[in-house]
């Protein structure tokens, strides 16, 4: 089993739409949860972080439910500048000093 | 956050050569990572670069390939070895502080001729 798994898109939606994104982990040991958004032909930025309680940064939620290892992403009201590859981090393990490891990346393109 | 000046962002090399790719952080970090991005595919992670001692490789990359340096706490090297087209490929670097998130480097893109 990978280390992390997402859906493998491409989304393609109409401006406006609600997407969602989902993602697991097998590692039960991870500690550290995260989205990026990677541009094309650049590297990869923070999109939010994940925490167990759920977190909204205006049109993004994320969610974590460690009992099922499994990890979202909702985007609302999409925009054009969405269009961009999402990719889902988990730390390798534990907590501190460990390498993130990355799923494959979901695509979107949103489409006026 | 951390500033990373990754060089060069890009090169063509010819095969059978090295090249060697630096990252300078403005700021000292615990952890050092390189990554390697194939085309249309996501981030594989390669090693962990370990301040003052050997790097921690990963599953399919070895040292004799991919030799790092770290030798302090703002500043590391990958080389990529007796390169072939199938190194062809975007290396990034990232630093990370416990429990935060990860910062990139803009990439070294090579191709490999």
């Amino acid at each position: 089993r990978k280390e992390v798994e997402q859906d493998p898109g491409p989304f393609n939606v109409p401006e406006g739409a609600t997407v969602a994104f989902n993602c697991t982990y097998s590692n039960s040991a991870s500690q550290s949860f995260f989205w990026y958004r990677q541009d094309c032909r650049k590297e990869p930025k923070l999109l939010m972080s994940v925490y167990s309680s759920g977190n909204e940064d205006g049109r993004f939620t994320a969610q974590l439910n460690r009992a099922s290892q499994y990890i979202s992403l909702l985007i609302r009201d999409s925009k054009l500048s969405d269009s961009a590859t999402y990719l889902c981090v988990v730390n390798r393990k534990g907590s501190g000093n460990t390498p993130l490891v990355f799923g494959k990346g979901t695509r979107l393109s949103v489409i006026a | 956050s951390a500033v990373i000046s990754q060089k060069p962002s890009r090169d063509i090399c010819q095969r059978g050569t090295s090249l060697t790719i630096q990252c300078q952080v403005d700021s000292q970090v615990t952890m050092m990572f390189w990554y390697r991005q194939q085309p249309g595919q996501s981030l594989t992670l390669i090693a962990t670069a370990n301040q003052g001692s050997e790097a921690t490789y990963e599953s399919g990359f070895v040292i004799d390939k991919f030799p790092i340096s770290r030798p302090n706490l703002t500043f590391s090297t990958l080389t990529v070895s007796n390169m072939s087209p199938e190194d062809s490929s975007i290396y990034l670097c990232s630093v990370r502080q416990a429990n935060t998130e990860a910062f990139f480097g803009q990439g070294t893109r090579l191709t490999v001729v």
